[in-house]
């Protein structure tokens, strides 16, 4: 069936050194994927999304580009501030069953020591 | 436009008993789904709603039951209730189609005790 598999975390990290948060994903069909970020007793939040092979998807300084041919969507962001503390989530929207059921992955943890 | 609701935020209960969390959708949106998220299990997909009929079930035992309304407004019930059950219960909801996000509310965090 279709999957989500991210990096185990947590990630810790500098003030302003560069992040990359791998996701990987197996679906059938041709799904979107997502990138949901979730802070300390909250909800999530989308972040940036792509709905094709290539497209990247950017906000807030983070980007991420769909590989069909890796069936990678890695999250990356040049410079992370303290405020990026949060728990990230890879997901896909499966669209086989016409009824686009969301996947997570299990959701890495990053934190970011000024 | 307002977000997705949740209430209540916060709610304890002793095992046995049962719980009703609620969840009004952004306006528009007519499919809703319900997440529980644990630490150790993480985000896990319980079901989803569309015009008031359930189209997706997650592997949960039939305690845990859902309902939509013609609002598209949802609640979900847990009977008899376990310890186990206490974890943060996350509705989101969207429009339906491929390249759609779904919106989520804050949650109602369930403590059985």
């Amino acid at each position: 069936g279709n999957s989500v598999t991210q990096m185990e975390g947590p990630v810790t990290l500098s003030e302003e050194a560069f992040l990359t948060i791998n996701c990987t994903y197996t679906a059938t069909g041709y799904p979107s994927l997502f990138w949901y970020v979730q802070y300390p007793g909250e909800g999530l939040q989308l972040l940036l999304k792509a709905t094709k092979a290539d497209d990247k998807g950017s906000n807030k300084g983070f980007e991420a580009t769909y590989r069909k041919e890796t069936t990678s969507f890695h999250l990356e962001k040049g410079s992370v501030q303290v405020s990026d503390s949060a728990v990230y989530f890879c997901a896909l929207s499966d669209p086989t069953s016409g009824t686009y059921k969301y996947i997570f992955g299990t959701g890495t943890r990053l934190k970011v020591l000024a | 436009k307002a977000g997705v609701t949740q209430t209540p935020r916060y709610l304890i209960k002793t095992r046995g008993q049962q719980v009703t969390l609620s969840c009004s959708p952004i306006s528009g949106h007519r499919s809703v789904s319900w997440y529980q998220q644990t630490p150790g299990q993480g985000l896990q997909f319980l079901f989803e709603y569309f015009s008031e009929t359930q189209r997706n079930k997650g592997n949960f035992p039939g305690r845990f039951s859902g309902r939509q309304f013609s609002n598209s407004r949802s609640e979900m019930n847990v009977s008899t209730l376990e310890l186990g059950d206490s974890a943060l219960y996350l509705c989101a909801s969207s429009l339906v189609g491929r390249n759609t996000e779904a919106f989520f509310g804050q949650g109602t965090r369930l403590t059985v005790v």
